[in-house]
């Protein structure tokens, strides 16, 4: 399996900080790459795919970028509604893998 | 709206078998990936599996080869999985999500996901 290793594993932040989280795999993936934020009893939600795609309706704060083994996802201006877990997951090669999460918290 | 409803939470004893389900909507099913992602207790995700309802292709992560089933019944839109001995260590939530296609994995729907507890 690939193995995706996110950093942090913790960030605490402000309101309106921008936020950077780092992705990255253990072979390259070129940019099959997505990720998801999940919130506390909620199921993940899609939020960039192929490494800089937005999805529908995804507020333009977020962004991501990188290719091959390093990735990142970034959130311009951090709102409170941002508060949650980071996910990436790589689909280069089944079985599909994720990261181990990256939580941000309220500094 | 295109959803994936999930069944209730179960509550099961070591040893006893469970099917679990993921009904789709606002879509054509029979054409679109299900996956299966595990998130034990406060867990990262795993995928587990998934199934092409079509044609009936199912790919199993390696770690859970032999520990679950896949399946589906086109006929009512609906996906399962299933155990036949649960453990302790299943107990879990577990989400039915859909890929985009089997080689385009990236989820952009969810079902909201059935907490499963095995105690004894």
């Amino acid at each position: 399996d690939i193995q995706m290793t996110q950093s942090p594993s913790t960030l605490s932040a402000s309101v309106g900080d921008r936020v950077t989280i780092t992705c990255r795999a253990s072979q390259t993936i070129s940019s099959w790459l997505a990720w998801y934020q999940q919130k506390p009893g909620k199921a993940p939600k899609l939020l960039i795919y192929q490494a800089s795609s937005l999805e529908t309706a995804v507020p333009s704060r977020f962004s991501g970028s990188g290719s091959g083994t390093e990735f990142t996802l970034t959130i311009s201006s951090l709102q409170p509604d941002d508060f949650a877990t980071y996910y990436c997951q790589q689909y280069d090669t089944f079985s599909w893998t994720f990261g181990q999460g990256t939580k941000v918290e309220i500094k | 709206e295109v959803q994936l409803v999930q069944s209730g939470g179960e509550v099961k004893k070591p040893g006893e078998s469970l099917k679990i389900s993921c009904k789709g909507s606002g879509y054509f099913f029979p054409s679109y990936w299900i996956a299966w992602v595990r998130q034990m207790p406060g867990k990262g995700l795993e995928l587990m599996g998934i199934m092409f309802p079509a044609d009936s292709d199912i790919r199993y992560s390696p770690s859970f080869q032999g520990q679950v089933t896949i399946s589906a019944d086109m006929s009512i839109s609906t996906a399962y999985l299933q155990w036949s001995s649960l453990k302790a260590s299943d107990t879990a939530i577990y989400y039915c999500a859909r890929p985009i296609t089997g080689r385009t994995g990236y989820m952009d729907v969810w079902g909201k996901g059935t907490t499963v507890t095995v105690s004894s």
